[in-house]
């Protein structure tokens, strides 16, 4: 089975303008959770959605979005950005349907805004 | 969510056990305890996980203490590609569909040649 893909690697932007990540989960995980990865805070909780549906959200504001597709693949936007959102920012799949599933993360998206 | 506590950094020699200590003093009762690590330019990736009993897979063994609130996380016998940040997360079963996973800054363990 292929792995769980994030595009692009890498990302550069600056202040004020808005970015898409794409997530395209393991084939038949119905479950994609964002993370964001910073040196100082290490791996946060963005939101997970499961059947196009947001199913939990983390403590970040409202520039911070995402979706889910019908075939799973979801996208994460930012808008606004800010200095401070320079991050490594990586997806997880799952399955969705038990709890302490294992999560099959991609090698994520390294965006940084100049 | 329950909180854990790990070590920033260990060191060891290839070839050697490697023990990683996890301290999670507030563990509820239907807490999963997980372990995830992340090699160099990865995403984090699954390690082992238990309940209450001590738990061997392909990859290591995870050591619950009687009490759950500590947990060891052994590698038999430490290679270079075993160098990474090791996380150890605490998932509440009863919590699904509703999980605010944070890993935290886990551990970064070198391996010395």
């Amino acid at each position: 089975k292929a792995g769980v893909t994030q595009t692009p690697r890498y990302l550069i932007k600056t202040r004020g303008q808005q970015v898409t990540l794409s997530c395209s989960p393991i084939s038949g995980h119905r479950s994609v959770s964002w993370y964001q990865q910073t040196p100082g805070q290490g791996l946060q909780f963005l939101f997970e959605y499961f059947s196009e549906t947001q199913r939990n959200k983390g403590n970040f504001p409202g520039r911070f979005s995402g979706r889910q597709f019908s075939n799973s693949r979801s996208e994460m936007n930012v808008s606004t950005l800010e200095l401070g959102d320079s991050a490594l920012y990586l997806c997880a799949s799952s399955p969705g349907t038990r709890e302490g599933e294992k999560l099959f993360f991609g090698s994520g998206t390294q965006l940084s805004v100049l | 969510d329950a909180k854990t506590t790990q070590p920033n950094s260990m060191e060891s020699n290839e070839e050697e056990p490697v023990h990683l200590p996890c301290n999670h003093s507030t563990i509820s009762g239907t807490d999963y305890i997980h372990w995830y690590r992340q090699l160099p330019s990865q995403g984090p990736e699954y390690v082992i996980h238990g309940l209450t009993s001590n738990v061997n897979n392909r990859m290591a063994s995870l050591a619950i203490a009687e009490d759950r609130k500590s947990s060891t996380l052994i590698l038999h016998r430490a290679t270079l590609r075993d160098a990474a940040v090791y996380y150890c997360i605490l998932r509440d079963k009863s919590n699904f569909g509703n999980e605010k996973l944070t890993f935290g800054t886990g551990t970064r363990l070198t391996i010395i040649p």
